[in-house]
């Protein structure tokens, strides 16, 4: 398996709702990604997972709750978002090449409005 | 943290021509240099990518070239065709950081729409 799979494709939730997005890859990665892209512009990251452990938080609001479950799963958590929040959440992953994770590979992403 | 500027924006070219995206990024500390193209509705995919310890790299109709001094990287496509059509954006990561586990995201360029036009 050479890819990386998120489900669901598309969500629509309102602003009290609690949802999840879930990532799953089977290439062997131990870095993975969430990064968010709204309408023309670029992604931005969100989160990083090292090993399954939160590397990297990019100052993201508590209404984002990340998890990893294990090496091949990736979950975000969404509670109380806000409109502004509707966007195409992606998630990736790193193949390790001399000790560092570089390469990252992209899942399809979520697309999701929030009313 | 790391800023990176794309040029142009928006890139029209008449199919058979090259098409050249310029970028650049202030940070010193990063290492690893891909581009990606997103077609509308799309995942980005990645279709070239260098470290800095190469100045150039070619794969069949794509390169890229870095500058490191510079701190600046472009990615050249020859001999365009329709389905270049699409939006390429750069994007640079920074080397290891301490607790980072040799992880860290892609900061990426505000992207190109390309247009190939027949």
């Amino acid at each position: 398996d050479t890819e990386v799979t998120q489900t669901p494709k598309h969500l629509v939730m309102g602003m009290t709702n609690k949802k999840s997005l879930k990532c799953e890859q089977h290439m062997g990665h131990r870095a993975m990604y969430w990064y968010k892209q709204k309408a023309k512009k670029p992604p931005e990251l969100m989160f990083v997972y090292s090993y399954e452990k939160l590397s990297i938080n990019e100052s993201v609001p508590s209404r984002f709750s990340p998890e990893c479950p294990n090496s091949s799963l990736l979950n975000l958590h969404l509670h109380a978002l806000q409109p502004e929040d509707s966007a195409l959440y992606l998630c990736a992953s790193s193949v390790e090449i001399a000790g560092y994770q570089e390469t990252q590979y992209f899942g399809p992403g979520t697309r999701l409005l929030v009313l | 943290g790391e800023n990176v500027e794309q040029h142009p924006s928006t890139l029209s070219v008449q199919e058979g021509d090259s098409a050249v995206i310029k970028c650049t990024y202030s940070d010193s500390a990063s290492n690893y240099f891909p581009w990606y193209k997103q077609e509308l509705g799309k995942r980005p995919q990645l279709i070239i990518d260098i470290r800095s310890n190469v100045g150039e790299k070619k794969d069949q109709r794509i390169a890229v070239t870095l500058n490191k001094t510079a701190k600046h990287f472009s990615l050249h496509i020859t001999e365009t065709q329709p389905e270049d059509s699409a939006v390429y954006f750069c994007a640079a990561k920074r080397g290891p950081q301490v607790g980072g586990g040799g992880a860290d995201g892609l900061t990426f360029g505000k992207g190109t729409h390309l247009i190939i036009q027949p």
